[in-house]
């Protein structure tokens, strides 16, 4: 049962231009979302988290949004560079279960010159 | 801080075999848990460990199995192993206070032939 969806399995953007990664959920007790990403050979590192009380987070290029009601989040990076190449994961969490996260299936990004 | 260590990188195993695989947390990290990585099925969570207890389990047959010793340091065991068990195996820590955030180590790679 796949909890938390990545549906785009692949983006390729422009550099410079806006990456934008979506990632749904279907279970309402989630309270917690993350970011990773991750490069060929290495671990997932963490990139950005949000919390259900917010509906935004920025971290530099990186901003997160989430929209409870619609159990949906997205990931944006402004600008996109190559070395953002990478897939990106994002999970989720509830407070009651730390350490149990669920993952999507991870999105291929591309930054091309 | 030195990050988190996994060995071995890669093995090779026939079904039938078993393996064990040994993750070192972040130094005073507590609690160690392990996900599965197959292509298209993002991170499948397996188990987390806190102070030599298990504290959370996934959805994985009896064959895996885990456990950590009172440094910190968990390891994990495939039995039986099965062509489907082929995969990256990662290890992550996170301390028990703070940012519900995982530090992943750069996992090993199990191939079962």
């Amino acid at each position: 049962d796949q909890q938390v969806k990545q549906n785009s399995p692949s983006l390729s953007v422009q550099e410079g231009r806006i990456s934008i990664l979506n990632c749904d959920y279907t279970n309402s007790m989630f309270d917690y979302f993350l970011w990773y990403k991750k490069y060929p050979a290495e671990g997932p590192t963490f990139l950005i988290s949000i919390s259900s009380i917010k509906d935004k987070n920025e971290d530099g290029r990186f901003t997160v949004f989430l929209n409870k009601s619609a159990k949906h989040l997205s990931l944006h990076i402004v600008p996109s560079q190559p070395g953002d190449s990478a897939v990106y994961f994002c999970a989720a969490s509830r407070t009651d279960s730390w350490g149990k996260f669920q993952f999507g299936a991870g999105t291929q990004v591309v930054v091309t010159p | 801080k030195a990050g988190v260590t996994q060995t071995p990188r890669y093995l090779i195993k026939t079904r039938g075999q078993q393996v064990t695989l040994s993750c070192s947390p972040i130094s005073g990290h507590r609690s160690v848990s392990w996900y599965q990585q197959t292509p298209g099925q993002g991170l499948q969570f397996l188990f987390e460990y806190f102070s030599e207890t298990q504290r959370n389990k996934g959805n994985f047959p009896g064959r895996f199995s885990g456990r950590q010793f009172s440094n910190s340091r968990s390891e994990m065991n495939v039995s039986t192993l099965e062509l489907g068990d082929s995969a990256l195996y990662l290890c992550a820590s996170r301390a028990r206070s703070g940012a519900n955030v995982l530090t992943f180590g750069a996992g090993s790679r199990l191939t079962v032939l």
